[in-house]
């Protein structure tokens, strides 16, 4: 299994606070992605990392930001919490045209 | 445009039935990958399988085996004798390196396995 850790693993908050998630592989891959998970939608695109502060915006990057400033780190940032953004996140890492692999997922709830 | 389509939501079997997932994409593109993805009730997502546009062959691992059509766009999946813990959501995406970097992912089917 690829060494993806995520954290923390669940998370409670309130309207309007920040939150970031921190994604942390041991892999060395060059690409971090986040996706979000919610009923009917399967997985979607939030941002990825093609590199260290190389970044693009997904399929659904409204209100989320992120940053990576070291290889094996790749953090979201959820600038002011939304009940809609209450989801689960999945990390993913890849090589350049290789299979991506799933970190175990972080499941937020905003209240 | 990329679309992963998986019509069916949940399917309920008996163990030791065989039980195909159905997996439809779309993209203009001649170049493309497709994989499937299982989800556990522990909410792991594992990697089960990858093939590109260039190779039709099917694949069989063990009970487990994919069909790829280009013809009909499909890329189903099919559980021989399947077991209590095949009882997972399964997922099939579809990535094109030309449009972005992102896989599209269906929205999945639920298998349930009753003993």
């Amino acid at each position: 299994d690829a060494g993806i850790t995520q954290s923390p693993r669940h998370k409670v908050t309130e309207t309007g606070t920040p939150v970031t998630l921190r994604c942390h592989q041991t892999e060395n891959h060059r690409y971090m992605y986040w996706y979000r998970q919610d009923p009917g939608h399967g997985l979607r695109l939030i941002h990825y990392s093609y590199g260290v502060k190389d970044t693009d915006k997904g399929e659904v990057s409204d209100g989320y930001s992120v940053s990576r400033s070291k290889t094996e780190d790749f953090l979201l940032t959820l600038e002011s919490a939304t009940s809609s953004q209450t989801s689960v996140y999945f990390c993913a890492i890849s090589e350049p045209g290789f299979t991506q692999y799933f970190g175990p997922g972080t499941r937020l709830t905003v209240l | 445009a990329q679309k992963v389509t998986q019509a069916q939501t949940e399917i309920s079997v008996v163990e030791k039935e065989d039980v195909t997932l159905d997996c439809v994409y779309e993209t203009r593109d001649t170049t493309y990958y497709l994989f499937w993805y299982k989800q556990p009730p522990s909410g792991e997502l594992v990697f089960l399988i990858r093939r590109n546009s260039f190779d039709e062959q099917n694949e069989i691992s063990g009970r487990y085996s994919w069909n790829f059509q280009k013809s009909t766009s499909s890329f189903n999946f099919t559980i021989t004798a399947s077991q209590v813990v095949d009882s997972a959501v399964y997922f099939c995406a579809l990535r094109t390196p030309s449009v972005s970097n992102d896989m599209r992912f269906g929205a999945g089917t639920r298998l349930t396995v009753k003993p």
